[in-house]
């Protein structure tokens, strides 16, 4: 157990349907980054924020946002779904902002089907 | 761009057998390497780092060095067990960055 949460663990829904999903970091963690794997692309990584504020993207469509919140959790958004986003939904947490040494923690992830 | 390249898998081994699981990577700089390990229906777990050139990263039996001449960081292990069999991730972080940047992944079947 990395310590790291994400809820729900399953999501089912339909084309066109605005979805969250949440994050918890590690206690102490002030880093949450989001990454999507999907069968297609591999691992790829969305968005990273340090103590709410963000601190880099990647590959993170305009339809999907996020946000940290002052208790440090984190909220993905994605809207207007597309049978393409079907993917698991992977959060990390890190002590810092990514340091040379420092180590990102997996959560177990959120699986989404977009039917 | 940074980029990770992995080996194909499957890899199907029979157990006890030596495993080595091949990673080349393209980064400007000196990146941090990692492996990460996804056993079925879990998240990532770290296995591995290395932080500079001819760093050897360990745990549970897995090893892998950190070679900056020929930008690689192939991992192995002497001995595999069917507990082994999950997919395997390298991955880097450029440096200066906070983000990971990962291969495609590298699937383990060991049977007994």
């Amino acid at each position: 157990d990395s310590g790291v949460t994400q809820t729900p663990k399953h999501l089912i829904t339909a084309t066109g349907q605005r979805v969250t999903l949440r994050c918890s970091p590690r206690s102490g963690d002030l880093s949450v980054y989001w990454y999507q794997q999907s069968l297609d692309q591999g691992l790829q990584f969305l968005i990273h924020y340090y103590n709410g504020e963000e601190r880099a993207k990647g590959n993170i469509l305009e339809r999907f946002s996020a946000q940290q919140f002052p208790d440090l959790h984190s909220e993905l958004n994605l809207s207007s779904l597309e049978l393409g986003d079907s993917a698991l939904y992977f959060c990390a947490s890190s002590t810092t902002s990514g340091g040379l040494q420092e180590t990102q923690y997996f959560g177990p992830g959120t699986r989404l089907l977009v039917l | 761009g940074d980029s990770v390249t992995q080996m194909e898998g499957p890899v199907t081994l029979s157990e006890e057998a030596f495993l080595t699981i091949n990673c080349t990577y393209t980064a400007t700089g000196y990146p941090s390497l990692f492996w990460y390990v996804q056993y079925p229906g879990e998240g990532l777990q770290l296995l591995l780092k290395a932080t500079k050139a001819d760093d050897k990263g360990s745990n549970k039996g897995f090893e892998a060095t950190y070679r900056k001449e020929t930008t690689s960081f192939h991992l192995e292990k002497g001995s595999v067990q069917v507990s082994d069999s999950a997919v395997y991730f390298c991955a880097l972080r450029a440096a200066g960055y906070s983000t990971l940047t990962f291969g495609k992944g590298t699937m383990l079947l060991v049977s007994p």
